[in-house]
């Protein structure tokens, strides 16, 4: 069965510094992997995805993820964070084929702080 | 214009009673779900419409009842509310099923509080 785990619960940043949240998935084949964020008492956004093309993936406000097969990895970073990052993110795999081919599986999330 | 609108956005009530969320999207889309996002921010599908057809029914008590009277639509209906039901309740929409690109478009969320 398809998972993802987030490593981190909680990650902090400065403002202007590097961010990298780390998600490692488990899939017994090819799997579709995305990240979403979710802002304080918004419902959740899609940042990106990955299904198969390119392994680096570039999303939306700068962040970008890059999918690792050897390391069964797909972490996310943003070489600068800003004060407007400040969320939770989901790293996400989408689950078998069949006929739950639109069920995604979410990891607990992690909360990104950034400090001014 | 809000893609896809939840009411209401809280809703606090006693134990044993029964409440409904409802759910709307104007993004022409034909599959819909519910997702329940817990006190740790854990996030689980409940009930997935296509095209007002049940096509995900995850295990969720039975006093949880999904209607969808059109594809535009998808309401949840909690019979016996419990304790444990207390949660944030997600309504989302995508377009088409099997090839979607696992892009959903999320609600702003229904916080349920039972006391």
């Amino acid at each position: 069965a398809q998972s993802v785990t987030q490593l981190d619960s909680h990650v902090s940043v400065s403002e202007g510094t590097p961010v990298l949240l780390r998600c490692n998935y488990s899939s017994s084949y090819s799997p579709s992997l995305f990240w979403y964020v979710q802002h304080p008492n918004k419902g959740l956004q899609l940042l990106l995805k990955y299904t198969s093309a390119a392994t680096l993936v570039k999303g939306i406000n700068g962040f970008e993820a890059e999918f690792k097969k050897s390391e069964t990895s797909f972490h996310l970073t943003k070489p600068s964070a800003h004060m407007s990052d400040a969320a939770e993110y989901f790293c996400v795999v989408r689950g078998e084929w069949g006929g739950a081919t639109n069920k995604l599986i979410f990891g607990t999330g992690t909360l990104l702080a950034v400090q001014p | 214009d809000t893609a896809v609108s939840q009411t209401p956005k809280y809703l606090v009530t006693q134990m044993g009673n029964d409440k409904s969320i409802k759910c709307e999207q104007n993004l022409g889309h034909d599959t819909m779900y519910w997702y329940k996002q817990d006190s740790k921010k854990f996030l689980k599908i409940m009930f997935s419409y296509n095209n007002k057809e049940l096509i995900i029914n995850e295990t969720v008590p039975n006093r949880f009842s999904p209607k969808s009277p059109d594809k535009a639509h998808l309401n949840l209906h909690i019979n016996s509310l419990e304790l444990g039901d207390s949660a944030v309740y997600f309504c989302a929409s995508s377009l088409g099923t099997g090839s979607y690109s696992g892009e959903l478009f999320f609600g702003e969320g229904s916080r349920l509080t039972v006391l």
